[in-house]
C-alpha cells in the first residue's frame, strides 16, 4: 500500500526555518514526479513546487528563492527546506507523488509562522 | 501558467440530485485533469484521474468528463456523505493549478 507521511511541521517565528519532510512507503520518491502543495486556513489548494526523476526542480513564484524541495533516495524520503519564513506562508503543507497516471497524496503537516 | 476556473463556487443540492461542477483551463491541459473531494481538517481525497478515470474504492456515482480546456465531474445521486468542497487540477504542466474550489451545501 502506498504511504506519504509527512512531519516536520511546527510553530515558528517570522524569519525562521524549518524542514518538512514526507516519508514514503510502497513507491519510490526517486522514481516518481513529487510535489508540495499547500493550503492556508481557510484558502484552497496552492502548489508550491515539484521534483522530477531526472532532478528537475520547479517553484512557485510566492516561493522560489526562499523554499528548497530536495530528495534522499536512501531513505525514500522527500524534503521541503522553507526559509525567511513569512506570516503567509502558515498552511498544511501536502506531499503528493504522482503514481502511474494517478497522485497519491499524504495527510499534510501545520506549518503556523507567528511572532 | 495554466489558470483553472470551476464553477459555480457553491452549490446547493438535496440528498438524490444529480450534481455538475465544471472546470476550465486557460489552455490545454490534455486530460491531465484530476478531481478531489475535501472535507474540514482533512487531506484532499482524489476522486478522478486523467480526466475521467475513477481512483479505487471512489463509488461509481461520481464521473469525469471532458479534455483540453473543458471538464466536469457529475455525481449521479448526491448522498450525505457528498456534502464537501471539491477541487479540479490540472497535472499537465510542471506549475500544477487547482480550481478555487466548489462548496457543496445541503438545500
Amino acid at each position: 500500500e502506498v504511504q506519504l507521511v509527512e512531519t516536520g511541521g511546527g510553530l515558528i517565528q517570522p524569519g525562521g526555518s524549518l524542514r518538512l519532510s514526507c516519508a514514503a512507503s510502497g513507491f519510490s520518491v526517486s522514481s516518481n514526479y513529487m510535489s508540495w502543495v499547500r493550503q492556508a486556513p481557510g484558502k484552497g489548494l496552492e502548489w508550491v513546487s515539484i521534483i522530477y526523476a531526472g532532478g528537475t526542480t520547479y517553484y512557485a513564484d510566492s516561493v522560489r528563492g526562499r523554499f528548497t524541495i530536495s530528495r534522499d533516495n536512501s531513505k525514500n524520503t522527500l524534503y521541503l527546506q522553507i526559509n525567511s519564513l513569512r506570516a503567509e506562508d502558515t498552511a498544511v503543507y501536502y506531499c503528493a507523488g504522482g503514481y502511474g497516471s494517478s497522485i497519491r497524496w499524504g495527510q499534510g503537516t501545520l506549518v503556523t509562522i507567528s511572532s | 501558467d495554466i489558470q483553472m476556473t470551476q464553477s459555480p463556487s457553491t452549490l446547493s443540492a438535496s440528498v438524490g440530485d444529480r450534481v455538475t461542477i465544471t472546470c476550465r483551463a486557460s489552455q490545454s491541459v490534455s486530460n491531465w485533469l484530476a478531481w478531489y473531494q475535501q472535507k474540514p481538517g482533512k487531506a484532499p481525497k482524489l476522486l478522478i484521474y486523467k480526466a475521467s478515470s475513477l481512483e479505487s474504492g471512489v463509488p461509481s456515482r461520481f464521473s469525469g468528463s471532458g479534455s483540453g480546456t473543458e471538464f466536469t465531474l457529475t455525481i449521479s445521486s448526491l448522498q450525505p456523505d457528498d456534502f464537501a468542497t471539491y477541487y479540479c487540477q490540472q497535472y499537465n504542466s510542471y506549475s500544477w493549478a487547482f480550481g478555487q474550489g466548489t462548496k457543496v451545501e445541503i438545500k
